[in-house]
């Protein structure tokens, strides 16, 4: 069955900082990883998607990577601003679903 | 193009009341999902349908869910006799029809906060 892990759970950095969030799994069976932000009561917004045969994908400021050998994916996000303020779910997806990690709580302190 | 609605977005039950959440997928999906988020939990899925079937329901409890997504009309999940583990946001989304392509994706939508008192 898979497992998605995220660590850390939670992060907070000041603004402008350069940061990293980790995501692992460990079937690497699967069709793509998505990377999603949730604001507090709200959906699900899609940030970036790297398809299985892809080694990473970029928009903007976020940049993330897929290491499919050994079940890992990180998501970048440089120059950091308080807007980026929220939770990161890392989703692969195999068969019909999407199993999610916990996700990272990143805090950006102005 | 209005994205996934989902209503209410917030819904309060005594125990052993039922809960009904509905979901309407974006224009043009005909395929819905649904998840369940416990506090401090990750999304976990619960159920895959159709229009008028059911595809996959391996994440669904065996008792008091059930899910339907009709010819005409929302997708509907249905929780009878709440209990108070049951409270949590419950997300839908939705998909043209999605195969094992590298390149699918689901349309979340905003989710309905079911609290059980």
């Amino acid at each position: 069955k898979q497992e998605v892990t995220q660590i850390p759970a939670a992060l907070s950095v000041p603004e402008g900082e350069n940061l990293v969030l980790n995501c692992s799994f460990t079937d690497s069976a699967i069709y793509n990883l998505q990377w999603f932000r949730q604001d507090p009561g709200k959906g699900l917004t899609s940030l970036l998607l790297i398809q299985s045969s892809q080694r990473e994908q970029t928009s903007g400021r976020l940049n993330a990577s897929l290491d499919k050998s050994s079940g890992r994916s990180t998501l970048y996000i440089a120059a950091s601003q308080p807007g980026d303020s929220a939770t990161y779910l890392c989703a692969v997806k195999g068969g019909n679903q999407f199993y999610f990690g916990t996700g990272t709580s990143l805090t950006v302190i102005p | 193009n209005a994205g996934v609605m989902q209503n209410p977005r917030h819904l309060v039950r005594r125990r052993g009341q039922e809960a009904r959440l509905r979901c309407s997928p974006m224009k043009g999906h005909s395929h819905v999902y649904w998840y369940r988020q416990l506090p401090e939990e990750g999304l976990k899925f619960m159920v895959y349908l159709q229009k008028e079937n059911i595809i996959d329901e391996s994440g669904m409890p065996k008792e008091r869910f059930s899910a339907e997504f009709p010819k005409e009309g929302p997708s509907i999940l249905r929780i009878q006799q709440v209990v108070r583990g049951d409270s949590a946001a419950y997300f839908c989304a939705s998909s043209p029809p999605m195969g094992r392509q590298s390149t699918d994706t689901q349309y979340f939508g905003p989710g309905t906060r079911l609290t059980v008192l």
